[in-house]
C-alpha cells in the first residue's frame, strides 16, 4: 500500500514569486510518480509525471518536479506563478504493477492562491 | 487525443430518486475506468474500479448496492447512485485508463459531475 502527503493544505504566493510545493510518499515498492492541477468545479489535468530516468521532470505550464528517491519527495516547483496558476495542485502516487490497474493514491491536495 | 467526458456536469435530485452519471472516452477505448469521489477540499477518494463486460471492484467501504457501475462498452462507463440522500452530495470524477507503456497504463480524467441531493 502507498501513502502520499502533501505538507501545505494552502500555499499564499504573490504573482511572479517562485512557489514550490512539497510532496512526500510513502511505498513498499516502486512507485510511478505524479502531479495534477484541478480548477474550480473541474476534473484534473496531469502537469507532469515520473516514471524512470531522469530525475528533474518538466511539465506543462513551466512546472517542473524532481524525484528524491532517498527522500522519499517530488517536490513541484515553478519559477515563476500567475494569476491563472491558482488551484488546487494534487501528488499521487501508482504502483508499477500494470495487472493491478495501477490505482492511484492521491496526497491531500494544496491550494495555490496567487495574489497580484 | 485522450478526451473523457462527463454526462450531466451537474445534477440536483430530490432524496430518494436514483441518479446515472455517464463517463465516456471519446478518443480512444478503454477496459478499465475509475470513479472517484471527492468532498469539498478534499482530495479524490478511489471508489471503484469500472472492468467491460464484467462486474466492478469496489474499494473498502463502498457500497456496491447503493452504487451501480456498468461498464458495456470500451467507451462507456455508468455510475448509478441509487436512493440518492443529502449525504451523497458530492463531485463524483471518472478516469479512464489507455494502454501506454508495456508496463503503465495513463489515466485520464474526466471534467466531473457535481451532484446535489435536497
Amino acid at each position: 500500500a502507498q501513502s502520499v502527503t502533501q505538507l501545505d493544505s494552502q500555499v499564499p504566493v504573490f504573482e511572479e514569486a517562485p512557489v514550490e510545493l512539497r510532496c512526500n510518499y510513502s511505498s513498499s515498492v516502486s512507485v510511478y510518480l505524479f502531479w495534477y492541477v484541478q480548477y474550480p468545479n473541474q476534473g484534473l489535468q496531469l502537469l507532469l509525471k515520473y516514471l524512470s530516468g531522469s530525475t528533474l521532470v518538466k511539465g506543462i505550464n513551466g512546472f517542473e518536479a524532481e524525484f528524491n528517491k532517498s527522500q522519499t519527495s517530488f517536490h513541484l516547483r515553478k519559477p515563476s506563478v500567475h494569476i491563472s496558476d491558482t488551484a488546487e495542485y494534487f501528488c499521487a502516487v501508482s504502483d508499477l504493477v500494470k495487472a493491478a490497474g495501477n490505482k492511484l493514491t492521491f496526497g491531500g491536495g494544496t491550494r495555490v492562491l496567487v495574489k497580484p | 487525443g485522450a478526451v473523457v467526458s462527463q454526462h450531466p456536469s451537474w445534477v440536483i435530485c430530490k432524496s430518494g430518486t436514483s441518479v446515472k452519471i455517464e463517463c465516456r472516452s471519446l478518443d480512444f477505448q478503454a477496459t478499465t475506468m475509475f470513479w472517484y469521489r471527492q468532498f469539498p477540499k478534499q482530495s479524490l477518494m478511489l471508489m471503484a474500479t469500472s472492468n467491460e463486460g464484467s462486474k466492478a471492484t469496489y474499494e473498502q467501504g463502498v457500497e456496491k448496492d447503493k452504487f451501480l457501475i456498468n461498464h458495456a462498452s470500451l467507451t462507456l462507463s455508468t455510475l448509478t447512485v441509487t436512493s440518492a440522500h443529502p449525504e451523497d452530495s458530492s463531485f463524483y470524477i471518472c478516469s479512464a485508463r489507455r494502454e501506454w507503456l508495456a508496463t503503465y497504463n495513463e489515466q485520464f480524467f474526466g471534467p466531473g459531475t457535481r451532484l446535489t441531493v435536497l
